[in-house]
C-alpha cells in the first residue's frame, strides 16, 4: 500500500508554462516535504510544511498543505528548464521526533526551452 | 562540513559477492537513515539510527543484509550473497533530532548486480 500517492507520474511541458502535482494519503502527517532530485543524485530538500493550510513560497515555487494535513500540493509558475527533476513528497508521523519519513514515488518533470 | 558522503558512488560486482558501502552523515546531526531507490520509484526505507542505536528496520532488509554505526559516527550498509534483484540506488540521509528539519542526503551509491 503506498501511503503517499503523487500525481501526476510524468509531466512534460513547455518553458513558461504554469504547473501543479499534488501528494495525497489516506493518513494524517505530522508534516511533508517536498525533494528535487536529479539524475544520479540524492532528494535535495525543498520546503518542509507542518501546520494544516500553510502555504510556503519560494521564488516560483508555491507550496500548501492541506487543511486535514493528509495533502500537499507544488505549485510552479512560469516554469525553466532548470526546474527540471524529480519531485518527492515525504511525509512525517508520530509527531515527527521518531520513526522515519515516507517518501512517495514522484513525479517527473521535463521543461523544454 | 562537506555534507553527506557516500563511497563508493558506483559498485558494479556479481552474483552472490559481498558488497559494503560508506557512509558519512553531517557530524551534528544524531540520526542517519537508509533508503534504498529503483528506477521510477521513491525511495524505500531500511533502516536507521540515533546516534549508535538501530532503531528500526524495514521488512526490506532481509537477513542478507546488515547496517551498523559505531560509535555514532558513520555507518556501513553490507549486502551479503547479492542478487540481481539488489541492483538499486542506495541512499544515505543523516538529520537533527526531528524529522520536521528534513532530511540531508548523499549523492547515492549505485549497485549494480551482474
Amino acid at each position: 500500500t503506498q501511503l503517499l500517492e503523487q500525481s501526476p507520474q510524468f509531466l512534460s511541458i513547455q518553458e513558461g508554462e504554469n504547473l501543479t502535482v499534488y501528494c495525497n494519503s489516506s493518513s494524517v502527517f505530522s508534516s511533508l516535504q517536498w525533494y528535487r532530485q536529479e539524475p544520479g543524485e540524492g532528494p535535495v530538500l525543498l520546503v518542509t510544511v507542518v501546520t494544516g493550510g500553510e502555504v510556503k513560497k519560494l521564488k516560483r515555487l508555491t507550496f500548501q498543505f492541506g487543511d486535514a494535513r493528509k495533502d500537499s500540493s507544488l505549485h510552479i509558475t512560469a516554469a525553466q528548464p532548470g526546474d527540471t527533476g524529480l519531485y518527492l513528497c515525504a511525509g512525517a508521523r508520530d509527531g515527527g521526533s521518531q520513526g522515519n519519513l515516507i517518501f512517495g514515488k514522484g513525479t517527473k518533470l521535463s521543461v523544454k526551452p | 562540513d562537506t555534507g553527506v558522503s557516500q563511497n563508493p558512488r558506483h559498485k558494479i560486482t556479481k552474483r552472490g559477492q559481498n558488497v559494503t558501502f560508506r557512509c558519512d552523515p553531517i557530524s551534528e546531526h544524531n540520526r542517519l537513515y537508509w533508503y534504498r531507490q529503483t528506477l521510477g520509484q521513491g525511495p524505500e526505507f531500511l533502516t536507521y539510527f540515533q546516534n549508535e542505536a538501530q532503531l528500526e528496520k524495514s521488512r526490506l532488509l532481509s537477513d542478507r543484509f546488515s547496517a551498523e554505526r559505531p560509535k555514532g559516527s558513520f555507518s556501513t550498509l553490507e549486502i551479503q550473497r547479492t542478487e540481481q534483484g539488489d541492483s538499486a540506488m542506495y541512499l544515505c540521509a543523516s538529520s537533527p533530532w526531528h524529522l520536521d528539519y528534513g532530511y540531508t542526503f548523499g549523492s547515492g551509491t549505485r549497485l549494480t548486480v551482474v
